[in-house]
C-alpha cells in the first residue's frame, strides 16, 4: 500500500466550476499536510498547508483535513485555465521527512 | 529574496561519467532535501539534511549516489558512475524549520539530467 495515494486523473472541469482533489494517507501519526502545484516542466510550488482537522481557506483554495478518516482534500473554486497543472499531496509524520503522492492532473477547459 | 538555486539546469552526460549537482538553499533555512522525479516513480526523497547534518539517506538508490552539505549555504549531490536509469529531474528544496509552519518546503528549479 502506498503511503500517500491520489487519483492520477486527469480530472477535467469546465472553467468556473469547483475542482475537487482527494488524497488518503496511511501513517496515522502524520501531523502536517500540504498541497503543491506543479506546472509541466516546472518545480512543485506550495499552495496550501494544513495541520488540524477542518477546513482552511486561502482565496479560491480550500484544504480539508479529516485525520480520523486519514483524508485530505483540496477544493479550487471558480477554476481557471491557469489552474491546469498537477497537484501533489504531501504528508509529514513529524521530524523532517515528507512523503509525496504521485499527483493528480487537473485540466480546466475554457 | 532569492529562492533555492540549483545548477546546472540541464546536464547531458555519457554512461560512466561523474555528475555533480549543486544547490544553494534559501538563506536562513535549516533543512535541505534532495528529490528525484520521474514519470514512473514520481517524486522520491533521496536524502535530507538538518543544520548541515545528514538525517536520513535511506532514499539514496545505491552507493553510486552521495551527497554533502559542507555549510549552510551549499550542498552537492554526486553520481559516480552515472547510468542511463539515473536520467530524471533532480530537485533541491529547503525548509525554514521552526514549529509554526512545520514542514513547508520551497523547491529549486531542478536539474534535468540525461545519461546517454
Amino acid at each position: 500500500q502506498k503511503e500517500v495515494e491520489q487519483n492520477s486523473g486527469p480530472l477535467s472541469v469546465p472553467e468556473g466550476a469547483i475542482a475537487s482533489l482527494n488524497c488518503t494517507y496511511s501513517d496515522r501519526v502524520s501531523q502536517s499536510f500540504f498541497w503543491y502545484r506543479q506546472y509541466s516542466g516546472k518545480s512543485p510550488e506550495l499552495i496550501m498547508s494544513i495541520y488540524s482537522n477542518g477546513d482552511k481557506e486561502d482565496g479560491r483554495f480550500t484544504a480539508q483535513l479529516n485525520k480520523a478518516s486519514q483524508y485530505v482534500s483540496l477544493l479550487i473554486r471558480d477554476s481557471q485555465p491557469s489552474d491546469s497543472a498537477t497537484y501533489l499531496c504531501a504528508v509529514a509524520a513529524g521530524g523532517f521527512k515528507t512523503i509525496f503522492g504521485a499527483g493528480t492532473r487537473l485540466f480546466v477547459k475554457a | 529574496d532569492a529562492g533555492v538555486i540549483q545548477s546546472p539546469r540541464h546536464e547531458v552526460t555519457e554512461m560512466g561519467q561523474e555528475v555533480t549537482l549543486r544547490c544553494k538553499p534559501i538563506s536562513g533555512h535549516n533543512s535541505l532535501f534532495w528529490y528525484r522525479q520521474t514519470m514512473m516513480r514520481g517524486l522520491e526523497l533521496l536524502i535530507y539534511f538538518n543544520n548541515n547534518v545528514p538525517i536520513d539517506d535511506s532514499g539514496m538508490p545505491e552507493d553510486r549516489f552521495s551527497a554533502k552539505m559542507p555549510n549552510a549555504s551549499f550542498s552537492t549531490l554526486k553520481i559516480q558512475p552515472s547510468e542511463p536509469r539515473d536520467s530524471a529531474v533532480y530537485f533541491c528544496a529547503s525548509d525554514p524549520g521552526g514549529t509554526v509552519r512545520l514542514g513547508e518546503q520551497f523547491f529549486g528549479p531542478g536539474t534535468r539530467l540525461t545519461v546517454l
